[in-house]
């Protein structure tokens, strides 16, 4: 199916393994986006890319790796889990069609609930 | 630096009540405001958007006006539904970045 599709949907872990979330998007969408929800904190991001092997960072990067090594992939990593990044974790993307003008919108993945013991 | 203020949730409100969220924004520049929604366990979907000063977004009865003068984009609909629980985040998009900045997000609960 067309969309952005994020896996696991759950995933419990321990202290200090390194977890891999994945993220793909069937659009080739030059833009993802990886977010952290939190209660309080609303959205808050974490890293960003911008085309394939392009990355940046965001407000709260400390602790995360990503890779892009193709456009529809763009997985997140802890590399050793805290229990501060308990959080539920979005993947998002968008086009950058001329058309699109100074659209914005993006389109999320149903997200992934991570909880770290 | 940009920023997006939401005010604080939960609103409680009775079906077929009138609903205002409240969103301010500090922007340099001309900033895209942007209104989404999360429903329980799911994303957040785009519910509408405003690309430039007094423009409207309408969206599922759902209404924001981009009001320069005031720096708002407060969210309103006319008579709310069970269905229209969810929480609902006003973003920024600012056309010399590559990112939109959420505000924290308001939950909106609606009973019967």
């Amino acid at each position: 199916d067309a969309g952005i599709t994020q896996s696991p949907r759950y995933k419990i872990t321990e202290t200090g393994r390194q977890v891999t979330l994945m993220c793909h998007q069937t659009w080739s969408h030059s833009y993802m986006f990886w977010y952290r929800q939190d209660l309080g904190h609303g959205l808050r991001l974490i890293y960003y890319s911008a085309a394939a092997d392009i990355t940046d960072k965001g407000e709260v990067p400390d602790g995360y790796v990503v890779s892009r090594s193709k456009t529809e992939n763009f997985p997140l990593t802890l590399e050793s889990a805290t229990r501060s990044q308990t959080s539920v974790y979005f993947c998002a993307s968008r086009s950058t069609k001329p058309e699109q003008g100074r659209n914005y919108g993006y389109t999320f993945g149903s997200g992934t609930r991570l909880t770290v013991v | 630096g940009d920023s997006v203020t939401q005010m604080e949730g939960p609103v409680t409100l009775s079906e077929e009540a009138f609903l205002t969220i409240n969103c301010t924004y500090t922007a340099t520049g001309y900033p895209s405001l942007f209104w989404y929604v999360q429903y329980p366990g799911e994303g957040l979907q785009l519910l509408l958007k405003a690309t430039k000063a007094d423009d409207k977004g309408s969206n599922k009865g759902f209404e924001a006006t981009y009001r320069k003068e005031t720096t708002s984009f407060h969210l309103e609909k006319g008579s709310v539904q069970v269905s229209d629980s969810a929480v609902y985040f006003c973003a920024l998009g600012v056309s010399t970045a590559d990112k939109l900045i959420f505000g924290t997000g308001t939950r909106l609960q609606v009973f019967p």
